[in-house]
């Protein structure tokens, strides 16, 4: 076990509508990921939040937002869902950015299904 | 650009060495991982080797790395059936130093 928690385990959502999903780090840790994964394919990086800040995103639009709290807890925001958002969201959390191997913590994801 | 490639699947008796190989393209990857998933569960580091490394061994896990030619690989002695899961290699990429996964290696242990 990681450490890591995330919430709601399952949703379905429709077309249209918003979702959050909440992630908890493990204790320590002050750095924040994360990653769609489709079904088959490998984990795609979203955004990764440093002590708040957003300190680095991937190829995903506007739509995707998130935040990090002073106690580290982050959200992942998405709106106007999409058919295709339908996934598993990990979120991972680290010790720190660059420099260090940048072992994630990964907890066991959020799957979103979107009808 | 930045991408990660394996093998989709790979099928070993056990008992059997199994050898996954991947392939990356951003050379300036100070780390290379390899990382495990299980059904239904997130993914768990397994090693990690960094750039200027040749080779680690870790107990039944052995990496290779040839830089040269952008080409890892991970070796599992004596496979056995929990050894079953999906294998995802991954390179720190970009100056955030994100981390990019490829699309996993699905081991099938053979009895």
């Amino acid at each position: 076990e990681t450490g890591v928690t995330q919430s709601p385990t399952h949703l379905i959502k429709t077309r249209g509508q918003q979702v959050t999903l909440r992630c908890s780090s493990q204790s320590g840790h002050n750095t924040v990921s994360w990653y769609q994964q489709a079904l088959g394919q490998g984990p795609q990086f979203i955004f990764q939040y440093y002590r708040e800040e957003e300190n680095g995103r991937g190829n995903f639009p506007p739509r995707f937002s998130g935040l990090q709290f002073p106690n580290y807890s982050s959200e992942l925001n998405v709106n106007a869902l999409e058919l295709d958002d339908s996934a598993l969201y990990l979120c991972a959390s680290s010790t720190g950015v660059g420099g260090s191997p940048g072992e994630l913590f990964f907890g066991e994801g959020s799957r979103l299904t979107v009808l | 650009g930045e991408d990660v490639e394996q093998s989709l699947f790979l099928s070993v008796r056990e008992g059997d060495s199994s050898v996954i190989n991947c392939t990356y393209t951003d050379s300036s990857s100070t780390y290379l991982y390899w990382y495990k998933q299980e059904p239904g569960a997130g993914l768990q580091l397994l090693t990690y080797i960094f750039s200027n490394m040749d080779m680690k061994q870790d107990q039944r896990l052995t990496v290779l790395l040839n830089k040269k030619d952008k080409h890892l690989s991970l070796r599992i002695a004596d496979t056995q059936t929990g050894d079953s899961a999906i294998y995802f290699c991954a390179e720190t990429a970009g100056r955030d130093d994100k981390i990019i996964f490829g699309k996993g290696t699905r081991l099938h242990i053979l009895p």
